[in-house]
């Protein structure tokens, strides 16, 4: 079955560390996301890649890096410039040349620091 | 800029009963319209989508969705709740083929009473 895996579930850190999440896709589709899901808020959009080897920041990017250096695979970087980090992480992806694509989710990172 | 309100971030229904939620939209051009579902610690799965083919969209796990374009309106239905519907809902909006542009409301949760 295709899909997209996140990796892990759930991951503590101390605060001033950098933390790599995980996020791979076996869909074959051009475009990945990261979003941060606050209680209440919604989803809020970190980055974005329609392609290998470029990504372009979304709504709140400080604090979080990114790479796509594959198609199947888009690591989200979350530093210690981050605030806020305690949240849950959705990866998703989309066929960007596919009409009316909607987005597929992974199963999502919760990150507790402490 | 496109955005979207949900009316009540959180609805109580019994077993059986109709599921209503609410779901309004604004949009300066004609907007494809999204509604997914969350249930605890998981990712988004999709419900249904407007894609303006039919006003009336079918959906999975027996719930349907109304695009009203003079209400600017795209709520969600389902004629007898079952325990299993309690999730979290969210209604989401974009005017064209790009995920990036993709706007979430920010979610109810449907509770179902026994």
């Amino acid at each position: 079955d295709g899909g997209i895996t996140q990796s892990p579930k759930y991951l503590f850190r101390k605060e001033g560390q950098n933390v790599t999440l995980s996020c791979e896709q076996n869909l074959n589709h051009d475009a990945m996301y990261w979003y941060r899901q606050d209680p209440g808020q919604g989803l809020r959009l970190i980055y974005y890649s329609q392609i290998v080897n470029d990504f372009q920041k979304g709504d709140i990017a400080e604090g979080y890096s990114v790479s796509r250096e594959k198609k199947e695979s888009f690591p989200l970087t979350v530093t210690s410039a981050q605030k806020n980090p305690t949240a849950f992480y959705l990866c998703a992806s989309s066929g960007s040349a596919t009409y009316n694509s909607p987005l597929h989710f992974g199963n999502g990172t919760r990150l507790t620091v402490t | 800029a496109q955005s979207v309100t949900q009316l009540g971030s959180h609805v109580s229904v019994s077993e059986g009963a109709l599921v209503l939620l609410r779901c309004n939209y604004s949009s300066s051009v004609p907007p494809y319209l999204f509604w997914y579902v969350q249930y605890p610690n998981q990712g988004l799965q999709l419900l249904l989508k407007y894609t303006s083919a039919a006003t009336l969209v079918k959906g999975i796990n027996g719930f349907e969705a109304e695009f009203k374009k003079s209400e600017t309106s795209f709520h969600l239905t389902k004629p007898s709740a079952h325990m299993s519907d309690a999730a979290e809902y969210f209604c989401a909006v974009t005017i064209d083929n790009y995920g990036q542009n993709f706007v979430f409301g920010p979610g109810t949760r449907l509770s179902v009473l026994p």
